[in-house]
């Protein structure tokens, strides 16, 4: 069975600050995706990463593909009250298959 | 916004009554999975298609079955709905698969009494 291990589950932090969240695996994935998702909404994609090692950036957040393609994380640089939110790690293979970690609740105080 | 519209968006039922939740799309997406939320727990998969009466199960598919007689809907149906099956449900569709975006419906909250 694969799983995705995010870590912290809760984060309450101040504007300002930086922060990482993980996502861990004993599985390898084809892709590894990051999404977002607020209160009485979907979750909305925020990126996708699919090559061991690749770092994408998307303003102040950072994504990172571990070499073996079993982690991520995602780094938020200079967090502002906006970023708060629910952040989910999503792994898939190319059976279609696409599973999710447990999230990270992020809450930024001004 | 992705076409894809989930019914009911609230729905309280009895234990031991079946229901089915409704999940359909506009865009022709190969793949559609249907999601339980709750807190603590993310999203979990309980069943997924990748095409027409094409279907797998997910982590928690244990008194949940689907149907997919069409590309646009995707059914999940609770066979005798229990107390433990109180969550969000979300349904998603992806055109790819693998490393491609998924979208999601705005979630139907089910409450079992």
């Amino acid at each position: 069975t694969q799983l995705l291990e995010q870590s912290p589950q809760f984060l309450s932090i101040q504007e300002g600050e930086n922060l990482t969240v993980y996502c861990n695996s004993s599985s390898v994935f084809s892709s590894l995706q990051w999404y977002r998702q607020e209160p009485g909404e979907g979750p909305v994609l925020l990126v996708t990463v699919v090559t061991g090692g690749e770092v994408k950036k998307l303003k102040r957040l950072t994504f990172q593909f571990g070499d073996a393609r079993k982690d991520s994380s995602l780094h938020i640089t200079a967090a502002q009250p906006g970023d708060t939110g629910l952040y989910l790690c999503a792994g898939s293979n190319q059976g279609g298959k696409l599973i999710f970690g447990q999230g990270t609740e992020l809450s930024v105080k001004p | 916004d992705a076409g894809i519209t989930q019914s009911p968006r609230h729905k309280v039922t009895e234990t031991g009554t079946p229901v089915t939740l409704r999940c359909h799309q506009t865009e022709n997406h190969r793949y559609m999975y249907w999601y339980r939320q709750d807190p603590g727990h993310g999203l979990r998969l309980i069943h997924y298609s990748y095409g027409v009466k094409d279907t797998d199960k997910g982590e928690v598919s244990d008194g949940y079955s689907v149907s997919r007689s069409k590309t646009e809907d995707f059914l999940l149906t609770l066979e005798s709905a229990t107390s433990s099956q109180t969550s969000v449900y979300f349904c998603a569709i992806s055109e790819g698969g693998w490393g491609t975006e998924a979208f999601f419906g705005q979630g139907t909250r089910l409450t079992v009494v």
